[in-house]
């Protein structure tokens, strides 16, 4: 079965570093998000991406966050600056029609 | 606004007994919702979305309009159902996801 890959599955970074996360998603899919999972909290909706641009975004992407399929196969996720409430698991999504969405397993970002 | 609420952060139930994850949901729109599934932080996997009307793992669950509910329900709970359930909606002209905050089952002998 297809599988949405993330890459790294952790990454520990200083604040007010920038970290790239990145996401191969399945090849033939055509919509991509990004979510978040604070430990203990609930999945929040980050962003979305369809035909290279972003058609949707939270209060939470702020001018901090960036998004980027450079290559027709990665989707990356760029945070410039990074403060420690970025602390948080991140996961890639993506899908093709409207019922198939697929998780990747996540990047555990840790600021310190 | 659309919102998702599941109401209980633990049940514990007793192996083969019946279970019931509830979820009720917000939205002004026709809805298209999801169960997922998170075991031991791993990544979330899909359960079940109601247009399908499948079972998955014995796993079940119908859409209540009137009530407004999506219950996830199991005849008889196993061990391996043990983990993070996570109901879903979808929302929005980009079609993502609402989360609920999460009923984490725990299934003991």
């Amino acid at each position: 079965e297809p599988e949405v890959t993330q890459t790294p599955s952790h990454q520990v970074t200083q604040m007010g570093q920038e970290v790239i996360l990145r996401c191969v998603p399945i090849s033939n899919h055509l919509y991509f998000y990004w979510y978040r999972q604070i430990l203990g909290q609930k999945v929040e909706f980050l962003v979305s991406f369809y035909n290279n641009e972003i058609s949707e975004k939270s209060e939470i992407f702020d001018d901090q966050f960036s998004v980027e399929r450079p290559d027709g196969s990665n989707f990356t996720l760029k945070i410039r600056s990074t403060k420690l409430e970025d602390s948080a698991m991140y996961f890639c999504a993506s899908r093709q029609d409207h019922y198939g969405y697929t998780f990747g397993s996540g990047t555990r970002l840790t600021v310190v | 606004a659309q919102r998702v609420t599941q109401p209980e952060k633990l049940l514990s139930v007793f192996k083969g007994a019946p279970v019931e994850l509830k979820c009720n949901y917000s939205y002004s729109g026709s809805p298209e919702l999801f169960w997922y599934v998170q075991y031991s932080r791993q990544r979330l996997q899909l359960l079940l979305r109601h247009i399908s009307r499948e079972s998955i793992k014995g796993f079940t669950a119908d859409l209540n309009k009137g009530e407004t509910s999506f219950h996830l329900k199991k005849p008889f709970a196993q061990e391996e159902d043990s983990a993070m359930y996570y109901c879903a909606l979808v929302t929005g002209t980009a079609s993502k996801l609402t989360f609920g905050t999460g009923t984490r089952l725990q299934v003991t002998l």
